[in-house]
């Protein structure tokens, strides 16, 4: 497509359930980055990916955080057993060397 | 402290005036790059500049990159009311090479009509 598409763009869960994010990145993009943000913050690194396999995932907090993109494209950002400290935004982008292109978020809200 | 650190957290002028941030990091980089993100969603990206170039331009943006200082620095001419949002520095570090940028928490730009 031609942006980064994220959904939902809004997500209120209660606390211990699981939760998935999508990511469709730009076409053809084989770089793709998760990050989380916080209120007043900067983006964190979570993940990366180099086509299917995840390049680096030193950035995710804990086991309760899973990522996958199956077919290069399209990926999901799984969270098991959620807590009211992983409310934030996730944000997702595509691109590696020239800057990214980022989605606009998921608003993920843990009560 | 963290590596990205803008300075100021918050800066409010008048439209028509210029506005700079600054970003100071601490590692050795390929390239930094700033962003601007607007009511916390999707950020844009704005310019990029390389370790080995000291200035950039693009329209109103003029971006400096002082590898010795570990700092760069954002001017925005001609402020617009529209130019109003948080504005984010972020490296490529050599250690990380592309896989990953490393953000600061932003400067909150207000420019008042």
């Amino acid at each position: 497509g031609a942006g980064v598409s994220q959904t939902p763009s809004n997500k209120v869960t209660e606390k211990g359930k699981y939760v998935e994010l999508r990511c469709d990145p730009i076409s053809g993009h084989t770089a793709l980055y998760w990050y989380r943000q916080s209120l007043g913050q900067g983006p964190e690194f979570l993940i990366y990916f180099q086509g299917t396999g995840a390049a680096d995932d030193s950035g995710l907090p804990n086991d309760r955080f899973f990522a996958v993109r199956p077919e290069g494209s399209v990926s999901t950002l799984k969270i098991q057993r959620t807590e009211r400290g992983d409310s934030a935004v996730y944000l997702c982008a595509s691109g590696q060397f020239y800057g990214y292109t980022f989605g606009s978020g998921t608003r993920l809200t843990v009560v | 402290s963290q590596q990205g650190e803008e300075d100021p957290q918050a800066l409010s002028i008048q439209e028509g005036e210029n506005a700079t941030m600054n970003c100071s990091y601490k590692t050795s980089i390929n390239n930094l790059q700033w962003y601007r993100q607007n009511s916390g969603r999707g950020l844009v990206h704005l310019i990029l500049i390389r370790s080995n170039e000291r200035e950039k331009h693009s329209g109103r943006l003029r971006v400096t990159l002082d590898t010795s200082k570990k700092s760069s620095s954002l001017l925005i001419t001609a402020s617009r009311a529209a130019d109003t949002a948080s504005y984010f520095c972020a490296t490529d570090a050599e250690e990380t090479s592309g896989s990953r940028l490393t953000f600061g928490e932003g400067t909150q730009l207000t420019v008042n009509p």
